[in-house]
C-alpha cells in the first residue's frame, strides 16, 4: 500500500498569499496518478488536480501542480477568501487508492 | 448534470449489516468506474472500495475486506456497498464517487455525491 504523508498540517496564511502544500509517497506514484481535492466543511471533496498537473474542468488556473515520483506539490497562487479549506492528496495508480491526511489552509 | 445521490444510510449495532445505494444520473453510468469513500467524523478521507464500469473488477482496502461487497446495476444506474459485521469503526460520512473512465486504476475521482451518515453504535 502507498501511504502518502501531507504537510504541513496546517497552513496559516492570509488572502492574497500563496500556499505551498506538500504531498510524500513511500514508494513511487505510477504514471503520476495523483490527485489534488478541496474540501470545505459539510461539502463533499472536489477534485481540483488530476495527473499530477492536469486542472480540473472548472478550476481556476491559480491552482497549479507539479512532481513525479514520490514527491508532489500543489500551489494555490493569490489565495482568495473560497480557498481556504482542507486539501487532500490522493493516488490512484494502484489498490488500495490512498489519500494522505490532509492539509488545513486557514485565514491568518 | 451529473449527480449522484446517496441513500440507506442509518444508526445499526455492531456485528450488523447495512446496503448502501447510490443513484447516479446526468451520465453513461457504464461508462464509469465507481467508488465509495468514507471519512470518519473530524477525520481524512479513506477509500472504500471501488468497481469498473462493466462491474467485473472490483477492489477493496484491507480494512473492509471480508466484510464489505461493492456492486452495481448498470440498467437501474445505481451503485451499491453492502457492509456485514459492522464495526464502530466504520461510522463515517460514505461518498459514491465517479471515475472519469470505465476503469478504476488510473482514473481520478471527477465528481462525489453529498455524503451519507453510516453509524455503528449498541
Amino acid at each position: 500500500e502507498i501511504v502518502l504523508t501531507q504537510s504541513p498540517g496546517t497552513l496559516s496564511l492570509s488572502p492574497g498569499e500563496r500556499a505551498t502544500l506538500s504531498c510524500r509517497a513511500s514508494q513511487s506514484v505510477s504514471s503520476s496518478y495523483l490527485s489534488w481535492y478541496q474540501q470545505k466543511p459539510g461539502q463533499a471533496p472536489r477534485l481540483l488536480i488530476y495527473g499530477a498537473s492536469s486542472r480540473a474542468t472548472g478550476i481556476p488556473d491559480r491552482f497549479s501542480g507539479s512532481g513525479s515520483g514520490t514527491d508532489f506539490t500543489l500551489t494555490i497562487n493569490r489565495l482568495e477568501p473560497e480557498d481556504f479549506a482542507v486539501y487532500y492528496c490522493q493516488q490512484y495508480g494502484s489498490s488500495p487508492l490512498t489519500f494522505g491526511g490532509g492539509t488545513k489552509v486557514e485565514i491568518k | 448534470e451529473v449527480q449522484l445521490l446517496e441513500s440507506g444510510g442509518d444508526l445499526v449495532q455492531p456485528g450488523g449489516s447495512l446496503r448502501l445505494s447510490c443513484a447516479a444520473s446526468g451520465f453513461t453510468f457504464s461508462s464509469s468506474g465507481m467508488s465509495w469513500v468514507r471519512q470518519a467524523p473530524g477525520k481524512g478521507l479513506e477509500w472504500v472500495s471501488g468497481i469498473s464500469g462493466s462491474g467485473t473488477t472490483t477492489y477493496y482496502a484491507d480494512s473492509v475486506k471480508g466484510r464489505f461487497t461493492i456492486s452495481r446495476d448498470n440498467s437501474k444506474k445505481t451503485l451499491y456497498l453492502q457492509m456485514n459485521s459492522l464495526r464502530a469503526e466504520d461510522t463515517a460520512v460514505y461518498y459514491c464517487a465517479k471515475g472519469s473512465q470505465i476503469m478504476v486504476r488510473g482514473v481520478p475521482l471527477e465528481f462525489w455525491g453529498q455524503g451519507i451518515l453510516v453509524t455503528v453504535s449498541s
